[in-house]
């Protein structure tokens, strides 16, 4: 079965640097995800990604964040300044196309530790 | 507004015991429902799906789940639990409108013991 791909698997940063995480989708899938989960809490849902721009974000997701499909194979998400509270495993997901029957894939995830 | 909510954060079982985790959602309208399944150090994995089909949905590894519109319920149960099925399971709803999100639940641990 096809995989989402992500690097790294754990990510140690400094509060207040900047942190890329990176993900491979499937390549023949159109719609792309940010998700994390803080230890003990729920998977939220951070970033849906579209046609080379954000089609919805949640609150989380505030100018800190940013995402970016750089040469048509990665999808990022980049942390300007890292804070204590975004330590967390963030998973990167795909969709071929938004239909019934379509499964949504998800990566094994990159946890994030910003001490 | 759509949400899950999962009882019980942990669960153990036996092994060959009945497994039974439970998801209840809030949702306006008729919801598109899951499990995913969490392996230690592995991603999320898609066990079932609910799409308004047969309200008994089938899934991967055994699992089943049972839609009940009346008690707004997708349970998910295995009749005998395997010291395999160890991990985290999440019940999740998608969002009605918009790019396919889904909406979590807290997730419930399982525990199969011998």
């Amino acid at each position: 079965e096809p995989e989402v791909t992500q690097t790294p698997s754990h990510q140690v940063t400094q509060m207040g640097q900047e942190v890329i995480l990176r993900c491979v989708p499937i390549s023949n899938h159109l719609y792309f995800y940010w998700y994390r989960q803080i230890l003990g809490q729920k998977v939220e849902f951070l970033v849906s990604f579209y046609n080379n721009e954000i089609s919805e974000k949640s609150e989380i997701f505030d100018d800190q964040f940013s995402v970016e499909r750089p040469d048509g194979s990665n999808f990022t998400l980049k942390i300007r300044s890292t804070k204590l509270e975004d330590s967390a495993m963030y998973f990167c997901a795909s969709l071929r196309e938004i239909t019934t029957n379509e499964k949504l894939f998800f990566g094994s995830g990159t946890q994030l530790s910003v001490l | 507004a759509q949400s899950v909510t999962q009882l019980g954060s942990h669960v153990s079982v036996s092994e060959g015991a009945l497994v039974l985790l439970r998801c209840n959602y809030s949702s306006s309208v008729p919801p598109y429902l899951f499990w995913y399944v969490q392996y230690p150090n592995q991603g999320l994995q898609l066990l079932l799906k609910y799409t308004s089909a047969a309200t008994l949905v089938k899934g991967i590894n055994g699992f089943e789940a049972e839609f009940k519109k009346s008690e707004t319920s997708f349970h998910l149960t295995k009749p005998s639990a395997h010291m395999s099925d160890a991990a985290e399971y999440f019940c999740a709803v998608r969002y009605s409108g918009g790019y396919n999100k889904l909406i979590f639940g807290a997730g419930t641990r399982l525990a199969v013991h011998p």
